[in-house]
């Protein structure tokens, strides 16, 4: 059992659609994080959390907005995706400890919430 | 920009043998740290050895130790006694600040 939960894990959306991931984690963490995984590709990161403020965003296009309601809970909002936008989005969270650079703690992964873009 | 590089895109290994993934790592910082991740084919990716770039003695988990060289910028992964279980993509990882860069990966496959 992993202490990050996404959902949907499988998603099939068209190009006009709105539709948005979510991830909880369980583990009492202050950091989040959204990963891209596409084939043949390093992970790729996409967002940074810490203390529901964001401190990354790595050139991702406006169609993808993040949302971090609270330090448990983070949603990908997707609107207007491209079929090269179709991947694993990753979810993840580490422990800060305070609102400062998060250097060198763990990182636990979700299990993925895999999309498809039609 | 740091870089990670894992040379290796599949390997193989029969059951209780050991075997060693390869990763290099790029940075000119000092102070890092340094991961191996395994990625079942359920996707979740699981920690499975986590290094200090200020620490010399090579971290250990059970079956699964590193060969750090920080002068090299090298990070091996050397699996004993390979187990089914083990088949996975592995996955090594450079962190500093808040950045977690990962390698392209390497899919390994335990024979029985």
């Amino acid at each position: 059992e992993t202490g990050v939960t996404q959902t949907p894990r499988h998603l099939v959306m068209g190009m006009t659609n709105k539709k948005s991931l979510k991830c909880e984690q369980h583990l009492g963490h202050n950091a989040m994080y959204w990963y891209k995984q596409s084939a043949k590709k390093p992970l790729e990161l996409m967002f940074v959390y810490n203390f529901k403020e964001q401190t990354e965003n790595n050139s991702v296009p406006s169609r993808f907005s993040p949302e971090c309601p609270n330090s448990s809970h983070l949603f990908l909002h997707l609107h207007t995706l491209q079929p090269e936008d179709s991947a694993l989005y990753l979810c993840a969270s580490s422990q800060s400890m305070d609102r400062g650079p998060i250097s060198g703690n763990t990182i636990y992964f979700g299990e993925g919430s895999w999309l498809t873009v039609v | 920009a740091q870089t990670v590089t894992q040379s290796q895109p599949e390997m193989s290994v029969q059951e209780a043998e050991t075997v060693t993934l390869s990763c290099t790592y790029d940075t000119s910082e000092n102070n890092y740290y340094l991961f191996w991740y395994k990625q079942p084919p359920s996707r979740q990716m699981i920690l499975v050895i986590r290094q200090e770039a200020y620490k010399q003695q090579n971290a250990t988990e059970n079956r699964f130790s590193v060969n750090f060289q920080k002068a090299a910028k090298s990070f091996s992964l050397k699996i004993s006694d390979s187990q089914l279980g083990d088949t996975a993509m592995y996955f090594c990882a450079f962190m500093n600040t808040d950045k977690l860069i990962f390698g392209t990966g390497t899919r390994l496959q335990v024979f029985p």
